[in-house]
């Protein structure tokens, strides 16, 4: 049974670029959220992709912004990096079934280090 | 603002002894509590989840749920030192498939 996978594990970016993260949700699963993990943080809520629409987004600019394939898949886009953009970028999959409650299992994630 | 608060650590606790993790919630209205397990460098990975207030066991790990004292905890008995790592509640507000509010996180050390 596949897990949730993530590309790339590492990336350097300078500021003002742009940066295309990639996730594949668990078998099974067909919604996937994204969290920005700080050093020694949480992780934050940045949005949540189901039926390839955006459904529920966190306090995060629009800079962020993110896809969902029919697949299932999503990418997370950043656009004009800045230096706090740095962190580790997690991509965590669930089922919307008909239960009350959804487990979120991550991805190893996207460490991202801007210069 | 919807938080939830943990005692940062580390929390030191000998090899064989039981470590207990605590968390407490401020939204009333939240439905589903989690406990992840973060290793240095790695990703989240779920340990725990429960709904219903009471004790819930899996191995040597219990949650324990108090919704009137707006409290969640995590008990880990015969701690190994394969269990250092930093311990992270997490809440869903509403039910269903709603993002997960965490806590920076407890550091669990267990000393050989």
């Amino acid at each position: 049974d596949a897990g949730v996978t993530q590309s790339p594990t590492h990336l350097i970016k300078t500021r003002g670029q742009q940066v295309t993260l990639r996730c594949s949700p668990k078998s099974g699963h067909d919604t996937v959220s994204w969290y920005q993990q700080a050093l020694g943080q949480g992780p934050q809520f940045i949005f949540q992709y189901y039926e390839e629409e955006e459904r529920q987004r966190g306090n995060f600019p629009d800079r962020f912004s993110g896809h969902q394939f029919p697949n299932y898949s999503s990418e997370l886009n950043v656009n004009a990096l800045l230096l706090g953009d740095s962190a580790l970028y997690l991509c965590a999959s669930s089922f919307r079934g008909t239960g009350l409650t959804y487990e979120q299992y991550f991805g190893p994630g996207t460490r991202l280090t801007v210069t | 603002q919807k938080e939830v608060e943990q005692n940062s650590g580390p929390l030191s606790v000998p090899e064989g002894a039981i470590a207990s993790l605590n968390c407490t919630y401020s939204d009333r209205g939240s439905q589903s509590f989690f406990w992840y397990r973060q290793y240095s460098g790695k990703s989240p990975e779920l340990i725990m989840s429960i709904y219903s207030n009471g004790d819930k066991e899996d191995g040597r790990f219990t949650a324990q749920l108090n919704k009137a004292s707006q409290y969640v905890s995590l008990l880990i008995r015969d701690s190994q030192p394969s269990d250092s790592a930093t311990y992270l509640c997490a809440v869903n507000l509403r039910s269903g498939n709603t993002p997960l509010v965490f806590g920076k996180g407890t550091r669990l050390s267990v000393i050989a």
